[in-house]
């Protein structure tokens, strides 16, 4: 989706927290934000979602800026078998799911 | 453990000869969706399910059908696979209609055309 901006890859040390944005300035007042991560040959696996507060759960933190532009995800303890790439998503139209074109994490030992 | 199932993971097909790819739940959800995922990039939906309607996406070539034929079980039909359909093939279900609902992700099916 060329609305939702990633950067293309990060490094992280093991251990460290990881802090992941995306940009997503066309969405409206009512879509959620949604996190994923494919780790090599997978399928993707949900880590979160949030409106408007930021959300946390035992995987990772969601923050969304106020005016929703942009958000962070946050993965407090990095460790090496969070290498992945992460995906922000959001809603499309009807029950189409846009996804970001995602954040390539490499944590290193 | 309530899961998304797809079957085969790894398919190998020959140029123009019809392939199915399978996926079954055991979420009982209403939503099962086809995404299209090539290499290095984001999965792109094909089309959904809601309950027994089907949708489509746009910009989704004729080349390829899905079937529903009861809650559990959704299959994606390739008539006639070119090169470019060599991807991965994954399958998602949402418990309901609004698009805050999570999806839930098979392990996904490589297919390779020859």
């Amino acid at each position: 989706d060329a609305k939702t901006t990633q950067p293309t890859s990060m490094d992280c040390a093991e251990g460290r927290a990881a802090n992941l944005p995306c940009n997503h300035s066309t969405i409206s007042g009512n879509e959620y934000v949604y996190w994923y991560r494919q780790i090599h040959s997978q399928g993707p696996q949900y880590i979160i979602h949030g409106l408007k507060n930021n959300e946390t759960n035992e995987m990772a933190s969601l923050i969304i800026t106020e005016d929703r532009k942009s958000s962070t995800l946050i993965l407090p303890h990095a460790t090496l078998r969070d290498t992945a790439v992460y995906y922000c998503a959001r809603p499309g139209y009807g029950q189409n799911f846009v996804f970001g074109p995602g954040t390539r994490l490499s944590v290193l030992p | 453990d309530a899961m998304v199932i797809q079957n085969p993971r790894y398919q190998v097909t020959q140029f123009g000869k019809p392939v199915t790819l399978s996926c079954s739940q055991t979420l009982n959800h209403n939503v099962m969706y086809w995404y299209q995922q090539k290499s290095s990039q984001a999965p792109k939906l094909l089309f959904h399910y809601y309950d027994k309607d089907f949708n489509n996406e746009a910009d989704t070539p004729d080349n390829f059908q899905s079937r529903r034929p009861n809650t559990s079980f959704c299959f994606l039909d390739i008539r006639s696979p070119g090169l470019g359909d060599a991807a991965m093939y994954l399958c998602a279900t949402s418990r309901a209609s609004r698009s805050t609902d999570t999806q839930y992700f098979g392990p996904g099916t490589r297919l390779t055309v020859l």
